[in-house]
């Protein structure tokens, strides 16, 4: 079973630059998450999506960031314009809802995409 | 923000040692998790342990958990290098699907 994917693995861009992240979920798995994280600390969430529909959106900065998953699959994180603090990973993870115990509440990540703001 | 504090920051042992990493956090939990992240591999999830567990264990992994002191500690025996990562932990406060909130990780270094 093919494991969750990004695109791309790396960035640079130069600071007011727009930019975006690709992430495909693993086959079947309806809850999507995009988390940031910064340089020596632990990821942290930034949207969740069920399906087409963000359910948690409180932490994403919305006067730059968005983000879309059309169609309940994939998903597109945007920044838009980039600034310097916006250098990090971001992480896409995706887990299932099926009725598995605690196999729900596993997340599933992706190998991330490094982002360099100039 | 951060739930969960990992402590210590940084870990070197022998191989063959044991190492043991502690995480505090600050409200209630669902749910605590165990994650290892190493440039090869990504974010992998390692166990998780319930709030109403206090022991669990998988393979050289022991996890307990302490909901009175809101710490949980990841124990791993007999080390080997291929175990030189960061280990985080991560809570969820809610059932279901909700996100986790993770700690800043511990660095965990095995030395040949």
């Amino acid at each position: 079973e093919a494991g969750v994917v990004q695109s791309p693995r790396y960035k640079i861009i130069e600071k007011k630059q727009p930019v975006a992240f690709w992430c495909n979920p693993i086959s079947g798995h309806n809850t999507l998450y995009w988390y940031r994280q910064n340089l020596g600390q632990g990821p942290e969430l930034l949207i969740r999506y069920e399906n087409e529909e963000a359910v948690d959106d409180s932490q994403l900065p919305k006067d730059r960031f968005s983000a879309e998953r059309l169609k309940g699959v994939d998903s597109t994180l945007k920044i838009q314009p980039a600034e310097l603090g916006d250098s990090a990973v971001y992480l896409c993870a995706s887990s299932s809802s099926r009725p598995q115990g605690w196999l729900t509440d596993t997340q599933y990540f992706g190998p991330g995409t490094r982002l360099t703001v100039l | 923000s951060q739930q969960g504090e990992e402590d210590p920051q940084a870990l070197s042992i022998q191989e063959g040692e044991n190492a043991t990493m502690n995480c505090s956090y600050k409200t209630s939990i669902n749910n605590l998790q165990w994650y290892r992240q190493n440039s090869g591999r990504g974010l992998v999830h390692l166990i998780l342990i319930r709030s109403n567990e206090r022991e669990k264990h998988s393979g050289r992994l022991r996890v307990t958990l302490d909901t009175s002191k809101k710490s949980s500690s990841l124990l791993i025996t007999a080390s080997r290098a291929a175990d030189t990562a960061s280990y985080f932990c991560a809570t969820r406060s809610g059932g279901g699907a909700d996100g986790l909130t993770f700690g800043k990780g511990t660095h965990l270094i095995i030395q040949p």
